[in-house]
């Protein structure tokens, strides 16, 4: 089973300043067709995770473009250009790679100082 | 565009639940949906999931042959039948829906991330 690792597991940003989050997984994540299956979502406060990235690199539908996803094989990143006070909460990293396997990494808190 | 979680509670370890999750505003049948839990104070973890027509379906090993996965697209509807349930699946239970085709198996895996999910139903498992 692919594990998936997240660092850091907590952050303080203030705002406007950019954040990094990195994701790495135990086996690549590029399928035989050439996509590589890495999600990052964000679950605010209270609520219900939302999608912001696919594939890596695709941005979901409504996400601000400060929200970039990057990486290839096993070591992917999530960066924040510029925090905003709305980005509180917790981010993770989702692997795809397999319909019937999917697995999420631990989390990385989110918190503007 | 929406789901609903409904069918939580409390219940004793070794007993039963089934859950609910209500589509609307899309087209269900179309979508691949999945279950995904998060226990109190953790983090996500990927339970279930079932194909559009739900004849191909997934489970994480640790609710192999205790929890079964089913769908009904004329009621829009999407269920999880919980068996001998232990006190480490308690946990927020939400449903989500998948964007995209196909499953890895083959080179036609269309895949765009879980872009809906509901609001979450809560099981507890105590005696």
């Amino acid at each position: 089973d692919v594990v998936m690792t997240q660092s850091p597991l907590s952050l303080s940003v203030s705002p406007g300043e950019p954040a990094s989050i990195s994701c790495r997984s135990s086996q690549s994540l590029r399928h035989s067709n050439g996509y590589t299956y890495l999600d990052w979502y964000l679950q605010k406060p209270g609520q219900s995770p939302q999608l912001l990235i696919y594939l890596g690199s695709n941005r979901a539908s409504g996400v601000p473009d400060r929200f970039s996803g990057s990486g290839s094989g096993t070591d992917f990143t999530l960066k924040i250009s510029r925090v905003e006070a709305e980005d509180v909460g917790v981010y993770y990293c989702m692997q795809a790679l397999q319909t019937g396997k999917y697995s999420f990494g631990q989390g990385t808190k989110l918190e503007i100082k | 565009v929406q789901l609903v979680e409904s069918g939580g509670g409390l219940v004793q370890p070794g007993g039963s639940l089934r859950l609910s999750c209500a589509a609307s505003q899309f087209t269900f049948s179309r979508f691949w949906m999945n279950w995904v839990r998060q226990a109190p104070g953790k983090g996500l973890e990927w339970v279930a999931n079932i194909d559009p027509d739900g004849s191909e379906n997934y489970y994480v090993d640790s609710v192999k042959g205790r929890f079964t996965i089913s769908r009904d697209n004329a009621e829009n509807s999407l269920y999880l039948q919980m068996n001998n349930v232990r006190v480490e699946d308690t946990a927020v239970y939400f449903c989500a829906r998948r964007v995209g085709s196909g499953s890895s198996q083959s080179t036609s895996y269309y895949y765009y991330g879980l872009d809906v999910w509901g609001q979450g139903t809560t099981v507890t498992v105590s005696s």
